[in-house]
């Protein structure tokens, strides 16, 4: 089975604060990335890795970066947390080309 | 440039009976695929059925069908016999062939009452 773990599924931090999320995948899934999900507007793509260092912005990636070091884990970054960046975060990985994605359990950021 | 409209925000069925999620799309692609995921209230996001633009017959996995109709540009989930465990957010979504991106729907919550 795929698995893709997230490091924490609640975190608090305040404005200013400089935020990692972290993801990891155990599949040798070429892709990973990075969403966010509010209420009414679905899951919208912030950054998405098709190999390790290699990285491309999604439809909102206003206010984060990501990093990939090792092909298991892809991080997001917010570099000075905002109010407007508490969300449900959501990771998720694939075969290249389109395959289906699989995802981790999410983490719900609140950002005071 | 992709777009997936679901229009119910919430529906609630009786156990048992059959449900159909709604879900139309708009693309310039040609090639494409379309996929449903379902989120339970613990968050994490299960594939549950993928349609392929070309395929000639609707995508079936157990319960679940999905009915694809080209020139209407839908892709509706069907749910037979439900279940208290089928109560979640829907979501459908589509990507371009050989394009790694997902294009969500706004999702619609099922409850499914005993």
């Amino acid at each position: 089975d795929v698995k893709v773990t997230q490091s924490s599924r609640y975190l608090v931090k305040r404005t200013g604060e400089k935020v990692f999320l972290e993801c990891v995948q155990d599949m040798d899934h070429e892709n990973m990335f990075w969403y966010r999900q509010d209420p009414g507007l679905g899951l919208r793509l912030i950054y998405f890795s098709y190999d390790v260092k290699m990285k491309e912005k999604g439809d909102i990636p206003e206010g984060y970066s990501v990093s990939r070091e090792k092909k298991e884990r892809f991080s997001l970054i917010l570099e000075s947390a905002s109010t407007n960046q508490t969300s449900m975060y959501l990771c998720a990985s694939s075969l290249p080309k389109g395959y289906e994605q699989y995802f981790g359990p999410g983490t719900r950021l609140t950002v005071t | 440039a992709q777009k997936i409209t679901q229009t119910q925000p919430g529906m609630f069925v009786q156990e048992k009976e059959a449900v159909t999620l709604d879900c139309t799309y708009d693309t310039s692609d040609q090639s494409y695929g379309l996929f449903w995921y379902k989120q339970p209230s613990s968050g994490e996001m299960i594939f549950l059925i993928y349609q392929g633009s070309y395929d000639e017959q609707n995508a079936t996995e157990g319960r679940y069908s999905l009915n694809f109709q080209k020139a209407r540009k839908s892709a509706n989930l069907v749910i037979s016999a439900s279940q208290l465990g089928d109560s979640a957010m829907y979501f459908c979504a589509m990507s371009a062939f050989g394009n790694e991106k997902l294009t969500f729907g706004t999702g619609t919550r099922l409850t499914i009452i005993p």
